[in-house]
């Protein structure tokens, strides 16, 4: 079974522009939730999805959106880039039928910031 | 909300040493999750373990939930074991709540 899978791996973009990130969690996984890791603040939860429906966020500033499609392929943006946006941004894909199923991660994609 | 402390945060060994890794946790968790973080970024799962132990290989893994806490044994580390481990716990509506993680340095 393929694991997860995050595009792009690495990113740099300058102050003001926006990015998509893209997550394909595993094979029959409804569920992907998203996460900022940064050396300062640790990994800190930005949204989870499942079924096309966001079921909870972070508190993250509204610049920060997601999306799930119907194959629960799953799509973070980040509008007018901050330096402190520069992180690895990682999501997980699970089952999501509970609170407490195991998650899987993908490798991450590291943003840099300019 | 539940909060989450490992320790200790850096650890040196030399290899083939064992190691013993903490985490402890704030209020009661039906599951609790080891992952170890390697050099390039990449979360890697090492155990799901709400209660009780599991064992894979070299690693083994201890949670007591009745009183909060996870252990993580590691033995004859392998230079291959440095990096950063975490645990982390559902903190609710579909989130995992993490430790600040666990830095691992095998020497060779």
């Amino acid at each position: 079974k393929a694991g997860v899978t995050q595009t792009p791996r690495y990113l740099i973009k300058t102050r003001g522009q926006q990015v998509t990130l893209s997550c394909s969690p595993i094979s029959g996984h409804r569920s992907v939730s998203w996460y900022q890791q940064t050396p300062g603040q640790g990994l800190q939860f930005l949204f989870e999805y499942f079924s096309e429906t966001q079921r909870n966020k972070g508190n993250f500033p509204g610049r920060f959106s997601g999306r799930q499609f119907s194959n629960s392929r799953s799509e973070m943006n980040v509008s007018t880039l901050e330096l402190g946006d520069s992180a690895l941004y990682l999501c997980a894909s699970s089952s999501g039928t509970s609170d407490h199923n195991e998650q899987f991660f993908g490798p991450g994609t590291r943003l840099t910031v300019l | 909300g539940i909060q989450v402390e490992q320790s200790p945060p850096d650890l040196i060994l030399q290899e083939g040493a064992n190691s013993t890794l903490r985490c402890n946790f704030s209020d009661s968790v039906n599951n609790l999750q080891w992952f170890h973080q390697n050099p390039w970024g990449q979360l890697i799962n090492l155990f799901y373990i709400p209660s009780g132990t599991k064992q894979n290989g070299r690693l083994s893994a201890t949670t007591v939930a009745t009183e909060r806490y996870s252990l993580l044994y590691i033995s004859s580390s392998q230079t291959t074991d440095s990096g950063v481990y975490f645990c982390a716990v559902p903190g609710g509506n579909y989130q995992l709540i993490w430790g600040a993680g666990t830095k691992l340095i095998i020497k060779p």
